[in-house]
């Protein structure tokens, strides 16, 4: 079945390591994305791609990085630099049809904790 | 600054009541709106809205824009505890970026 998946569901790291994050998506989807959730805050973008080899920030984009080298693959690492990590991180695909850019499909998500 | 407001934040019910969750927006050159549904994980979707007064229908929900007055709303008949979860509205902004802006949500629950 097409879908996107995301790896690990929970993730424990201690403070000051960088975390990988791993997305795939079998959709052959274009764009990609990866939103952050906390209680009350909604969702918000940290990166996104649009094509291969390309990537923008988001909203909160520092003490994150992220590659695309492949179109199915789209991982987040989460840096000793990010002064918060601990969150419910979600990772979301989309194409486009004419001009207009389809709805998101999102993973399962991967709560990380930092202790 | 695009952004999206969505209330109440917080909406308990009955089962069988009939529920209306509103969105607004305010973004440079509006494209689509989006509603998803967040029950344990994985945000699903619901609705892609572009045109103002076509509604949009599936089951018991229904949503509807009005690009004039900037919001939508998302409507649930007949409320079943099934229901009961976060729906978040997301607008996409026109201009070269594909990236979605999410309101909080509006977390309802729905009891027997």
């Amino acid at each position: 079945d097409g879908g996107i998946t995301q790896s690990p569901k929970y993730l424990f790291r201690k403070e000051g390591q960088n975390v990988t994050l791993s997305c795939e998506q079998n959709l052959n989807h274009d764009a990609m994305y990866w939103y952050r959730q906390d209680p009350g805050q909604g969702l918000r973008l940290i990166y996104y791609s649009q094509i291969v080899n390309d990537f923008q920030k988001g909203d909160i984009a520092e003490g994150y990085s992220v590659s695309r080298e492949k179109k199915e693959s789209f991982p987040l690492t989460v840096t000793s630099a990010q002064k918060n990590p601990t969150a419910f991180y979600l990772c979301a695909s989309s194409n486009w049809e004419g001009a207009m850019n389809t709805e998101a499909f999102f993973g399962q998500g991967t709560r990380l904790t930092v202790v | 600054e695009d952004k999206v407001v969505q209330s109440p934040l917080s909406l308990v019910v009955h089962e069988g009541d009939t529920v209306t969750l509103n969105c607004s927006y305010e973004v440079t050159n509006f494209r689509s709106l989006l509603w998803y549904k967040q029950e344990k994980k994985a945000p699903t979707f619901l609705f892609m809205l572009t045109s103002s007064g076509i509604e949009k229908k599936s089951g018991r929900l229904s949503s509807i824009l009005d690009k004039k007055e900037l919001f939508s709303i998302l409507n649930i008949t007949a409320t079943q505890t099934g229901d009961s979860a976060v729906y978040l509205c997301a607008v996409h902004p026109q201009g070269g970026s594909e990236k979605l802006v999410f309101g909080k949500g509006t977390k309802l629950t729905v009891n027997p």
